[in-house]
């Protein structure tokens, strides 16, 4: 059974960076795609992107000049920096596992506790 | 939102709940499911289109027809009352898309 744990600065200022982590405890780092995935009152559930175990990346169209997703699968980690964060980037933050079987998306079956994260002068 | 659910369903308890999500995506895509509790993380309760993670009881289910995808709850408990995603990618079948949500209520 798989468990992600997240952490990471919970209060930024405009023009900050945004630096979350997650660990993966339990199973394979190998064959997933290791996502995150805000939720705020105003836009809902965003997917931010997602990365695999060998660094190959994926990001939302909207977000993808501001976020960079890392791995280091020495520790079973994967990181998400988004840079320039603003008020709207307030939201709760979620890693998640994108369960992925023979090429099938089986749907994000398990996911971080979640990171609050606040954008304020 | 790419995908449009309904605000709120409201149902008494043992009644069975359907919650629709429409978008274009159904035709191509499958439709993915998941229950929000205040101050939880979202859980996954349907997988392409109507498949059950372990789990999920037996009461929860799904259906598509077209560009509408249907989350069914039979037998609907006070344990069901939750918020529910619909979720699938979005028109270029590039990235995920989620609806914005339905608030089920257990009377």
């Amino acid at each position: 059974q798989v468990r992600l744990q997240q952490w990471g600065a919970g209060l930024l200022k405009p023009s900050e960076t945004l630096s979350l982590t997650c660990a993966v405890y339990g199973e394979s780092f190998t064959g997933d795609a290791w996502t995150w995935i805000r939720q705020s009152p105003e836009k809902g559930l965003e997917w931010i992107g997602e990365i695999n175990h060998a660094g190959s990346t994926n990001y939302s169209p909207s977000l993808k000049s501001r976020v960079t997703l890392s791995v280091d699968t020495s520790k079973k980690q994967f990181s998400l920096k988004m840079h320039y964060v603003t008020a709207a980037d307030t939201a709760m933050y979620y890693c998640s596992r994108g369960r992925l079987l023979y090429g099938d998306f089986l749907g994000f079956d398990t996911w971080g506790q979640g990171t609050l994260v606040t954008v304020s002068s | 939102y790419e995908l449009t659910q309904p605000p709120s369903v409201s149902v008494s308890p043992g009644q069975t709940a359907r919650i629709t999500c429409s978008g274009d995506a159904f035709s191509k895509q499958y439709a993915y499911w998941y229950h929000q509790k205040p101050g939880q993380a979202p859980v996954l309760v349907i997988y392409k289109d109507n498949e059950r993670p372990s789990g999920i009881p037996e009461r929860i289910s799904g259906s598509t027809s077209g560009t509408i995808v249907t989350l069914i709850i039979n037998g609907v408990q006070a344990e069901d009352e939750a918020d529910y995603y619909c979720q699938s990618t979005d028109s270029s079948g590039s990235y995920p898309v989620f609806g914005g949500g339905t608030k089920l209520t257990v009377l």
